[in-house]
């Protein structure tokens, strides 16, 4: 059965802080990771990763993928309390069920 | 604006009650699903449409029916809602799974069932 596991589940810092959360998975063939930032309301993307070693960069949040390691990391540098949220980490299988296989998530809380 | 757009976004309702939450997009996308999303659960999916009248069923299908007769529209319909089907559900929608795109989320429907 295809898995993803996120970690930590819960994170509190304080504004300046650097963080990085973790998603590992288990599929039977894997396509792509995903990461999204999930405040009050919809899930709303931030990358896409398809391949291992090439760092996606957005501001102050970047990720990357390690294919043999079958994980990712998201890191967020100089943290603000904006980027309080819950950070989901998704799978897409090749073929099958064309589904999104989730992570149960990482909810950080950033205090000022 | 690129949307996908979920109604209602709260719904109350009492056991055995039929209902139909919608869901549209108008990104002309190929493929929709929903989810539902419990505390310490996670999303976790429900039905996903491929195409237009080309349905199937995710990892929590029971309770649930859903139809794909326009490629825009892909409701959710509870013939009888339980209380353990109150929850957080989310549509979305992506261009083609084949082709590597993210999925994008309706605002979410918050449904309670009493």
């Amino acid at each position: 059965e295809d898995k993803v596991v996120q970690s930590p589940l819960s994170l509190v810092v304080h504004e300046g802080d650097t963080v990085t959360l973790n998603c590992s998975y288990e599929v039977t063939n894997f396509r792509s990771l995903l990461w999204y930032k999930q405040e009050k309301k919809a899930p709303t993307f931030l990358f896409m990763l398809t391949s291992s070693g090439i760092e996606k960069k957005s501001g102050r949040l970047s990720s990357i993928l390690d294919k043999k390691e079958l994980s990712s990391i998201l890191n967020i540098t100089a943290t603000q309390t904006g980027d309080s949220a819950i950070y989901l980490c998704a799978v897409v299988p090749q073929g099958g069920s064309e589904k999104l296989v989730f992570g149960k998530g990482t909810k950080l809380t950033v205090n000022p | 604006e690129a949307q996908v757009t979920q109604n209602p976004r709260y719904l109350i309702t009492v056991t055995g009650k039929k209902l139909t939450v919608t869901c549209s997009q108008n990104m002309n996308h190929e493929y929709m699903s929903w989810y539902r999303q419990d505390p310490g659960l996670g999303l976790r999916q429900i039905y996903y449409s491929m195409n237009v009248e080309v349905t199937d069923k995710g990892d929590v299908p029971e309770g649930y029916k859903v139809s794909r007769k326009e490629k825009r529209n892909f409701p959710l319909i509870l013939e009888s809602p339980s209380p353990n089907q109150t929850s957080l559900y989310f549509c979305a929608s992506s261009s083609n799974r084949r082709t590597n795109t993210e999925a994008f989320f309706g605002q979410g429907t918050r449904l309670t069932v009493v």
